[in-house]
């Protein structure tokens, strides 16, 4: 089983700021992996796929790169509705696991 | 516009079953998707429980494999949980959620449901 680890586990950052969030695999999911935006009482969004595909209507602030075990999530210039928790996903493997999370906060 | 929608009590009995039922609206359940599980324990993170293709195959996570069953109902365009011999640890937000048609990732989520396991 794929363990994602996510760093840190919160973020503080100003609004206009850049932000940039890490997630690590146990083994390669070579570009399998996602990143979802969760916002307090909502389901999560998708964000990005195959580490580096912004999902349709993603802004273009939103950016995800890498490749097997280490990938980076990018946040050009945060907005205050980005203020939000953060989660990666693997889906080269079952089970598809998810990273712990990243909150971001200002 | 694809909605997915979670339905079930949300109070289940410790050693009881919960049953969770998703409707999709907006989308076939018998394209070429596979249809998940995701819950969310209060305050922690996300949990892949499993999917279901409409022929009926699934993909269970392996530390729930023995207490889950998703099945599908083609005719209503939904697709179901059950999650035997729940404990309090089973309480969670639980979603439905689409694996888009590129790979198996979630591209849509219903709204979630809580389901506490308390007597």
């Amino acid at each position: 089983e794929i363990v994602m680890t996510q760093s840190p586990a919160t973020l503080s950052v100003s609004p206009g700021e850049r932000a940039t969030l890490s997630c690590r695999a146990s083994q390669s999911v070579n570009s399998n992996l996602a990143w979802y935006q969760q916002k307090p009482g909502q389901a999560p969004r998708l964000l990005i796929y195959g580490a580096s595909t912004r999902a349709t209507g993603i802004p273009a602030r939103f950016s995800g790169s890498g490749s097997g075990t280490e990938f980076t999530l990018t946040i050009s210039s945060l907005q205050s509705e980005d203020f939000a928790v953060y989660y990666c996903q693997q889906y080269n493997n079952w089970p598809y696991n998810f990273g712990q999370g990243t909150k971001l906060e200002i | 516009q694809v909605q997915l929608q979670e339905s079930g009590p949300g109070l289940v009995k410790p050693s009881g079953t919960l049953s969770l039922t998703c409707d999709v609206s907006g989308a076939s359940i018998s394209s070429s998707n596979w249809w998940s599980w995701v819950r969310q324990p209060p305050g922690k993170g996300l949990e892949w429980i499993g999917e279901i293709y409409h022929s009926g195959s699934t993909n269970y996570s392996p530390s729930l494999k023995s207490r889950v069953t998703i099945s599908v109902d083609k005719s209503k365009n939904q697709f179901s949980l059950k999650l035997s011999s729940v404990t309090a640890a089973d309480t969670a937000v639980y979603y439905c959620a689409r694996d888009s048609n590129i790979n198996y990732f979630f591209d849509y989520w219903g709204q979630g449901t809580l389901v506490t396991v308390s007597s």
